[in-house]
């Protein structure tokens, strides 16, 4: 149980363009999801919460209409980075949770802007 | 100050060793801990949570020192496949993940 998955898995894009990265809880229902984004040989860095239904809280220094998260049902949460450029390239990983202590964590995503 | 210290390591040792990481956290309100596992290019995973009286999985003993703010994790008898990073993670409280930044692991034949 407690699957979560992510679609792409790996995407390339060109500079400008937007992306839509999908997050999925496959078997329960996440009333909470996390979007976080680890760049190489460092941790994962917490970029926005989101709870369905309601605006994503973003963290400090992550801009909300570049990031944008829609959280529209219980099991799905999209994150769009818009007018991408080469240093948003990263591994962006979505997390889900149905209580307050455990996240489960999607595949991530990994994104090469050229 | 980072929320969550961590020496990067990496730690090289032989098969069958025990080896030992800190962690040190910031905020004394922090209420839940654990640690992950993640392999390269990985998501986390989840190897255990980390109790205030100490808590043990199999080769993996965890421990919280709350007036030292800081967590450890023993391997006992380390096996090729536990060469992975290890991720210390400490929750606000608020259901909101601080990660150290990992300590690498390299167990060699």
């Amino acid at each position: 149980g407690a699957v979560v998955s992510q679609h792409p898995s790996w995407v390339i894009c060109k500079s400008g363009t937007s992306v839509k990265i999908e997050c999925r809880s496959l078997d329960f229902q996440a009333t909470t999801m996390f979007w976080y984004r680890q760049f190489p040989k460092q941790s994962l860095m917490l970029m926005a919460t989101s709870n369905e239904g309601s605006k994503a809280t973003y963290e400090q220094g992550v801009e909300k209409d570049k990031f944008l998260i829609n959280h529209a049902s219980l099991t799905l949460s999209t994150l769009t980075v818009t007018s991408a450029h080469p240093e948003d390239s990263s591994f962006y990983i979505c997390s889900a949770s149905q209580s307050s202590y455990e996240q489960y964590f999607g595949p991530g995503t990994r994104l090469t802007v050229t | 100050r980072k929320e969550v210290e961590q020496d990067p390591g990496p730690f090289n040792v032989p098969e069958g060793a025990t080896v030992a990481f800190n962690c040190t956290y910031s905020n004394s309100a922090s209420q839940s801990f654990f640690w992950y596992r993640q392999d390269c290019r990985k998501e986390p995973k989840l190897l255990m949570s980390v109790y205030s009286s100490g808590n043990e999985d199999g080769r993996f003993t965890a421990q919280l020192n709350r007036a030292s703010q800081y967590i450890s994790l023993l391997i006992r008898d380390s096996k090729l496949s536990d060469s992975a990073t290890y991720l210390c993670v400490v929750d606000d409280n608020f259901n909101k993940f601080y990660f150290g930044s990992g300590t690498k692991l390299n167990v060699k034949p």
